[in-house]
């Protein structure tokens, strides 16, 4: 079966302006997690999304936001870019309490 | 690809020697945990996993340990080869909450 799949693999956006990442599951799972990661932060968890309802949220500003539609696929909306925001933002998907499914991730660069 | 932590941890090891790499999780609570591999471009990738009611367990030439009583988590790798060399995260979870990752073991295998 399709695995998590996550579009765009790259942006390139410039401080202040917004982004969407769009994550869609594996089929079957309606838990939705996002990360991000960063060579000096490693994985930093920022929510999580089930049943569309964000069940747990990391250590993350309010500029970081999300959501999770009906079919399970996941949008996380990032406003006010900062130079800081640049890293690769990675959605994983699971079933209840098993082993979460990484997408490729999308690679965001702040300019 | 992109770069995962360029300043992790390294182990480097011969190319058909076993690997042990070890993690130090953070809460006492935790119930379920895995390891994952990520390779350069990659999402990361379920290697295995390991539940708080076991102290091992064995897949394709990996074994996982858990020893609660530190709080530790170990990888073993049996004649590591080539495709073997990438960045390995233990992650942790209390069951319902998210996964906590550690920051990563870079695996360097030598021909």
């Amino acid at each position: 079966k399709a695995g998590v799949t996550q579009t765009p693999r790259y942006l390139i956006k410039t401080r202040g302006q917004q982004v969407t990442l769009s994550c869609s599951p594996i089929s079957g799972h309606r838990s939705v997690s996002w990360y991000q990661q960063t060579p000096g932060q490693g994985l930093q968890f920022l929510f999580e999304y089930f049943s569309e309802t964000q069940r747990n949220k990391g250590n993350f500003p309010g500029r970081f936001s999300g959501r999770q539609f009906s079919n399970s696929r996941s949008e996380m909306n990032v406003s006010t870019l900062e130079l800081g925001d640049s890293a690769l933002y990675l959605c994983a998907s699971s079933l209840m309490n098993t082993e979460a499914f990484f997408g490729q991730g999308t690679r965001l660069t702040v300019v | 690809g992109e770069s995962v932590g360029l300043h992790l941890p390294t182990l480097s090891v011969q190319e058909g020697d076993n690997s042990i790499i070890n993690c130090a999780y953070s809460n006492s609570a935790s119930d379920y945990f895995i390891w994952y591999k990520q390779e350069s471009g990659k999402g990361p990738q379920f290697i295995i996993d390991i539940r708080s009611n076991m102290d091992k367990r064995q897949g394709q030439r990996v074994t996982v340990l858990l020893n609660k009583t530190v709080k530790h988590l170990s990888l073993q790798i049996a004649a590591t080869q080539p495709g073997d060399s990438a960045v390995y995260f233990c992650a942790e979870n209390n069951y319902g909450q998210n996964f906590v990752f550690g920051p990563g073991t870079r695996l360097s295998v030598l021909p």
